[in-house]
């Protein structure tokens, strides 16, 4: 079955420490894998795509097919990260639409 | 630049009352999409429609029908309300169905059913 696995619902954090968000997904093929994000009071929006390769706010997220894993990164974390940030897949092509797959988020509080 | 507009932003019905929420995008986007999320839970597909004039059932269809009524326009009808269907309901668009294409959401409708 297809599934995303966030195991933590908080993360608490202080200013400046690094930061990691979980995220393990199950499927057996080749799915491409985004992650998303809520500020208060705003939008869901696509934080960053593994496709893209790209750093965005200064996260990243790296790939590791071995281990299921699509983890979020930040070295320094900031206050405006304060948010929740949901790992989400979509399989390729899957019935010809673009189905994706949500976890159920980590929320993620930066405290000064 | 609104992107995606949703409405209403909340409502609450009794169990057996019907209810559509209205969903429009902007950006000329083909596919579009409903979700709803539960507490502790991530967002999960109720319909979809990859383009005007079709619509087809996601994770999560009963209870819930759909009308692409246009390209801009994607409503989700509720025929008889049941406490089950409480949640916070999102429409999204994207320009093509396809695994890369990332979604565009609007700010959700907080519906209770009492």
């Amino acid at each position: 079955a297809q599934r995303v696995t966030q195991p933590e619902k908080l993360l608490s954090v202080f200013k400046g420490a690094p930061v990691e968000l979980k995220c393990n997904y199950s499927y057996s093929g080749s799915p491409e894998l985004f992650w998303y994000v809520q500020y208060s009071r705003q939008r869901l929006q696509l934080l960053l795509r593994h496709i893209s390769r790209e750093s965005i706010k200064g996260f990243t997220a790296d790939l590791n097919k071995g281990e299921t894993s699509f983890h979020l990164k930040k070295p320094f974390a900031q206050e405006e990260d304060s948010a929740m940030y949901y790992c989400a897949l979509s399989p390729p092509m899957d019935g010809g639409y673009n189905k994706l797959i949500f976890g159920a988020g980590t929320r993620l509080a930066v405290h000064p | 630049n609104a992107g995606v507009t949703q409405t209403p932003k909340f409502q609450v019905l009794k169990t057996g009352q019907s209810m559509t929420l209205q969903c429009a995008q902007d950006m000329n986007h083909n596919s579009m999409y409903w979700y709803r999320q539960d507490p502790g839970m991530g967002l999960r597909l109720i319909y979809y429609s990859a383009s005007e004039g079709t619509t087809d059932k996601g994770e999560v269809p009963n209870g819930y029908n759909v009308s692409r009524l246009n390209k801009r326009e994607f409503s989700l009808r509720l025929e008889s309300a049941a406490p089950s269907q409480t949640s916070v309901y999102f429409c999204a668009s994207s320009e093509e169905t396809g695994g890369n294409q990332p979604q565009h959401f609007g700010d959700g409708t907080r519906l209770s059913i009492l």
